[in-house]
């Protein structure tokens, strides 16, 4: 069973860059989508990006101008960086193996689903001078 | 605000059934996947595609969808099944992830 843990620096200061790294254990990385999510205290989930196996990223427009997601194939890593933070990019961290299906309904339309199987436990990153 | 919409907060009384829903236009092309969270944990996949359960979640829990709205049901809600529920999807662009703003669920 594939294992995340994403790991980090715990205090960011505002203006600074946010890195976070996710170790993939027992698997390839290059064979799966990855995404990124975020959880503000109190706050509902929040995905932020992915990249695919191809090493091709998608994002959330709101963020698109500050955030990159990559993958180090050499070392099965994926790794975040938000530029320019300020307090409101405090939350909790996920990175997540991400994957798509698709089957025919009972009306015959075929549909894709995107789902998120194995998540990491998480890195709480504090915004703050 | 979220392009996937869920009402933020829903009873049931303990063994009653629950239905959670999620309404967006991108329903309409693609199924909603749902997660459950309860404090301080991790998120875990209970549902995705049409109706499908990862191994390890009971058979209480069970997906549909209709039109715009992919719902979660619960048949026989139990005590531990109370937490955070989350949908998400593709956005109506297409090109996008989002989630719902999720549904706390609480069993009476």
């Amino acid at each position: 069973q594939v294992q995340l843990q994403e790991s980090g620096p715990g205090l960011v200061k505002p203006s600074e860059t946010l890195s976070l790294t996710c170790s993939v254990s027992d698997g390839a990385i290059s064979d799966y989508y990855w995404s990124w999510i975020r959880q503000p205290p109190g706050k509902g989930l929040e995905w932020l990006g992915y990249i695919d196996y191809s090493g091709s990223t998608s994002y959330t427009p709101s963020l698109k101008s500050r955030v990159t997601i990559s993958v180090e194939t050499s070392k099965n890593q994926l790794s975040l960086k938000l530029t320019s933070v300020t307090a409101a990019d405090s939350a909790v961290y996920y990175c997540a193996r991400h994957l798509i299906g698709g089957s025919t309904s009972t009306t015959g339309a075929y549909y894709y689903y995107y789902y998120m199987d194995v998540w990491g436990k998480g890195a709480t990153v504090t915004v703050s001078s | 605000s979220s392009e996937l919409t869920q009402d933020p907060a829903v009873s049931v009384a303990l063994g009653q059934t629950v239905r959670i829903t999620c309404q967006g236009d991108s329903l309409r092309n693609y199924y909603a996947t749902w997660y459950q969270q309860k404090p301080g944990q991790v998120p875990v996949l209970v549902m995705y595609g049409y109706n499908n359960r990862p191994s390890g979640i009971p058979d209480r829990f069970s997906g549909s969808s209709s039109g715009d709205t992919g719902s979660l049901t619960i048949t026989g809600a139990q005590a531990e099944d109370e937490a955070d529920y989350y949908c998400h999807c593709r956005d109506s662009s297409g090109n996008h992830l989002v989630f719902g703003g999720g549904t706390k669920l609480t069993v009476l």
